[in-house]
């Protein structure tokens, strides 16, 4: 079955670093895009920014470059998402995606989901 | 990059058709493919429709999408109380290269 599953919730005060991350399965985790995409408490998606773990390529959303570092570690098929000092307006859901060659394109699996709070 | 436009509410009865709109620009919708997402209360996003009008196994024909230049729109048929959700467009932005955008999210709303 292909999945992405992410850590687990978090609970943190301002200023605080912190690391989570989103495991693939299941799929050749290398050739496909992960994205990273936002959601606040009652708001919309948002996306944040891609990385392709073959070279580690990286997109940014102008939203959030700088605020937040996107990596990659293939050899255990896991994409992170790090903060170096967060902020109360960071506490959210975030999700890990894949872009699916088959859906054109489309983020096709999602990860469950890591809440956040600060 | 703004988001996509969409109405922030629909509603129907059971049975009744509901249409979602999309609005974007040429950046876009109007050069890329769009898709559509369904959010069901307390889950994760799900994908409903891609290449603005394909829908992925498993997923009911009573979901079809449209695209024409710069919108598109998602119909949904024969609506049903398991379709009460949080419905959400997104295409690729050619204005920043892999720059995906989202719209604002439509809540379904089945009466």
């Amino acid at each position: 079955e292909v999945q992405l599953v992410q850590s687990g919730a978090d609970v943190k005060t301002p200023g605080e670093s912190l690391k989570i991350s989103c495991k693939g399965s299941g799929y050749t985790f290398s050739r496909y895009w992960i994205g990273w995409v936002r959601q606040m408490p009652g708001k919309g998606l948002e996306w944040m920014g891609s990385i392709y773990p073959g070279d580690s390529e990286t997109n940014y959303s102008p939203s959030f470059q700088g605020h937040v570092l996107i990596s990659v570690d293939k050899s255990i098929s896991t994409a992170y998402l790090q903060w170096g000092s967060l902020q109360a307006s960071d506490t959210a859901m975030y999700y890990c995606a894949r872009r699916g060659y088959n859906s054109g394109e489309a983020f096709d699996i999602w990860g469950q989901g890591t809440m956040v709070t600060v | 990059q703004s988001a996509l436009t969409q109405p922030p509410s629909a509603s129907g009865t059971p049975g009744q058709r509901v249409t979602i709109s999309c609005s974007g620009s040429t950046s876009n919708i109007g050069s890329n493919s769009v898709y559509w997402y369904q959010q069901l209360p307390g889950t994760a996003p799900k994908l409903l429709v891609y290449r603005n009008n394909q829908r992925p196994s498993g997923v009911p024909d009573r979901f079809s999408g449209s695209k024409s230049g710069t919108s598109a729109s998602l119909a949904i048929s024969g609506l049903r109380s398991e379709d009460e959700a949080d419905y959400y467009c997104a295409a690729w932005d050619d204005s920043l290269s892999g720059h995906v955008v989202f719209g604002e999210g439509t809540k379904v709303t089945v009466l």
